[in-house]
């Protein structure tokens, strides 16, 4: 069965601490890794699309990279607005997605 | 170019009675999935549907049913509602293709009570 972990389940950041986010996966026939923003009370906002080991994508203070077996997303001197949960979602062969947890982040100014 | 739209934002049911929310997806857009999201369990897969079809299918049971009209709208329906049932249900769009990005709407909070 297709697995997504991410961690930690909350982190709490001084405004311009950068951190990193982890999502580690077991899946059968990766076609690709997700990255979503969600705040409260809204559906999730598309970030970041990865296909394969090696890959990154930059979008304003945010990096995602992938690896065989786990994607970070790292925040680069976050901002308050920068506060939300960030959900990985991993796409199997059968084309389905499956989410984790997610990670709420609390950016301090 | 307007967003994933959703009716109604919000609802209240009581068990045993059943509702269906509807869908509308990104202009252009042919696929439509649905989610369930709750605090315990994440964010879970309901089923897609492309081209008035159902495409593929999570592990719900068959009181959670879908259909999808000709201009890509999709309405979901669950029947002989439980308590449990109680969560955010979440549509996504996306172009086409299996793999093509999916874009989220606002979601429906279903209140079971």
């Amino acid at each position: 069965e297709d697995q997504v972990t991410q961690s930690p389940e909350a982190l709490r950041l001084q405004e311009g601490e950068s951190s990193s986010l982890n999502c580690s996966y077991t899946v059968s026939g990766l076609r690709g890794l997700f990255w979503y923003r969600q705040d409260p009370g809204k559906g999730p906002e598309f970030l970041f699309t990865l296909y394969s080991a090696g890959e990154e994508k930059e979008k304003e203070r945010l990096k995602a990279t992938l690896t065989k077996k786990e994607s970070f997303l790292h925040i680069t001197a976050p901002k308050p607005e920068d506060s939300a949960t960030y959900l990985c979602a991993v796409q199997a062969e059968d084309y389905k997605l499956s989410f984790g947890a997610g990670t709420t982040v609390t950016v301090r100014a | 170019k307007a967003g994933v739209t959703q009716t109604p934002r919000y609802l209240i049911k009581t068990r045993g009675q059943q509702v269906t929310l509807s869908c509308s997806p990104i202009s252009g857009h042919r696929s439509v999935s649905w989610y369930q999201q709750t605090p315990g369990q994440g964010l879970q897969f309901l089923f897609e549907y492309f081209s008035e079809t159902q495409r593929n299918k999570g592990n719900f049971p068959g009181r959670f049913s879908g259909r999808q009209f000709s201009n890509s709208r999709s309405e979901m329906n669950v029947s002989t509602l439980e308590l449990g049932d109680s969560a955010l249900y979440l549509c996504a769009s996306s172009l086409s293709s299996p793999q093509d990005t999916q874009y989220f709407g606002p979601g429906t909070r279903l209140t079971v009570l």
